[in-house]
């Protein structure tokens, strides 16, 4: 069954730091990636995906990732992070014929 | 507005209680999901359902049931709550889950 680590569990930033939060998975096939975004109080909401192509995806709100297929890994990542970036991030990977997995999820502490 | 639409938001109910949680989405999907997210443990699925009538268990779904009677609804029902189902509930839907969920508001459940 695939499974999605997620290796930093709690990440502190000052503004205008780079971000980088790491994501590897295990699955052999074909799979599709996500990173999903919550605020304080708020429910999931999609920052990016990639199905295929370009493994240089940009989502919302300046964020971008990186897949890595011979790694396994799909890490998020933004130049200069914003105290409205303090969330909980959730990196998710989905196959064909099984269902969604998520990370434990990152939480990012912006200071501002 | 598209949207998946959980009721209550938040909950607080004694042992063995029956509770049921709704969830109802506008966008006609034919794939709806339960999850349950816990501090370090990311989202757990508990079931999903492929279309009316056609549910099935997902990583965790001891202690609750569900049921499908109408494309638009996935009502989760805990028939003897116990305290270790305090948590907080996501309800998703999707035309296809491999490309991704829309997602509710959360129902944070407290059981004392």
């Amino acid at each position: 069954a695939q499974s999605v680590s997620q290796h930093n569990h709690h990440v502190i930033l000052s503004e205008a730091a780079s971000l980088e939060l790491g994501c590897n998975y295990s699955y052999g096939g074909t799979v599709n990636l996500f990173w999903y975004v919550q605020y304080p109080g708020q429910h999931l909401q999609l920052l990016l995906k990639y199905f295929s192509g370009d493994p240089l995806v940009k989502g919302i709100k300046g964020f971008e990732a990186e897949f890595i297929k011979s790694k396994f890994s799909f890490n998020l990542r933004k130049p200069s992070v914003q105290w409205s970036d303090t969330a909980e991030y959730f990196c998710a990977v989905n196959a064909r014929n099984n269902d969604m997995r998520f990370g434990a999820g990152t939480r990012l502490t912006v200071k501002p | 507005e598209a949207q998946v639409t959980q009721n209550p938001r938040y909950l607080i109910t004694v042992t063995g209680k029956k509770l049921t949680v709704t969830c109802s989405q506008n966008m006609n999907h034919e794939y709806m999901s339960w999850y349950r997210q816990d501090p370090g443990l990311g989202l757990r699925q508990i079931y999903y359902s492929m279309n009316v009538e056609v549910t099935d268990k997902g990583d965790v779904p001891e202690g609750y049931k569900v049921s499908r009677k109408e494309k638009r609804n996935f009502p989760l029902i805990l028939e003897s709550p116990s305290p270790n189902q305090t948590s907080l509930y996501f309800c998703a839907s999707s035309n296809d889950r491999y490309y991704g969920y829309t997602f509710g508001s959360g129902t944070r459940l407290t059981v004392v």
